[in-house]
């Protein structure tokens, strides 16, 4: 059954503290991409991956980081320098960047 | 830069009306055009794309897209509504970028569809 999964669905956070999101995908993509959501503002683009061991930033890149050692996963880190890290985290993938994309079920992050 | 804009925050439609979610987009050269539908507090799901070809493009559900290239839109259609087609609309657009097709998406048209 192959896909996309995000790990956790919710996650909490305490100010100050990094925080890492999942992202796993079985379909031998090589392009991932995370985004983040906010109300009424669309997905803005945090980080994509075109292939293994290389990553570009996005639009919104400040205050996150992420790796892509291996092809099916692409983690996002939410650090401290983030000032304002709760949203609704999605992450993507596709064959090449110019095909359709398939996303996770989302990790909805909240800072306390 | 290329963007897109989908003019309406929300549309409401009548179950068994069409309905039409629109978008426009601006992009330097020819664009790759798709549509995605968000269901509360899940991911995105591909509806359709358009690459090349015939302007009209059929996708799932039920849902079609035609790509104008004059007007520079490419609008979301549907002969008749169902309340289950109620949810988010994304539009998205991408063109070449130094090798590289990053897409832009546009902020989201909420449909409901009245029983």
């Amino acid at each position: 059954d192959g896909g996309i999964t995000q790990s956790p669905k919710y996650l909490f956070r305490k100010e100050g503290q990094n925080v890492t999101l999942s992202c796993e995908q079985n379909l031998n993509h090589d392009a991932m991409y995370w985004y983040r959501q906010d109300p009424g503002q669309g997905l803005r683009l945090i980080y994509y991956s075109q292939i293994v061991n290389d990553f570009q930033k996005g639009d919104i890149a400040e205050g996150y980081s992420v790796s892509r050692e291996k092809k099916e996963s692409f983690p996002l880190t939410v650090t401290s320098a983030q000032k304002n890290p709760t949203a609704f985290y999605l992450c993507a993938s596709s064959g090449t960047t110019n095909n359709e994309q398939f996303f996770g079920p989302g990790t909805r992050l909240t800072v306390l | 830069a290329q963007s897109v804009a989908q003019p309406e925050d929300q549309v409401n439609v009548a179950e068994g009306n069409p309905l039409t979610v629109k978008c426009t987009y601006s992009v330097s050269g020819n664009p790759y055009l798709f549509w995605y539908v968000q269901y509360p507090n899940r991911g995105l799901q591909f509806l359709l794309k358009y690459i090349t070809g015939d302007n009209l493009v059929k996708g799932s559900y039920g849902f079609e897209a035609e790509f104008n290239k004059s007007q520079t839109s490419f609008h979301l259609k549907k002969p008749s509504a169902l309340v289950s087609d109620s949810a988010l609309y994304f539009c998205a657009v991408s063109a070449p970028s130094g090798g590289s097709y990053i897409p832009t998406f546009g902020r989201g048209t909420s449909l409901i569809v009245h029983p």
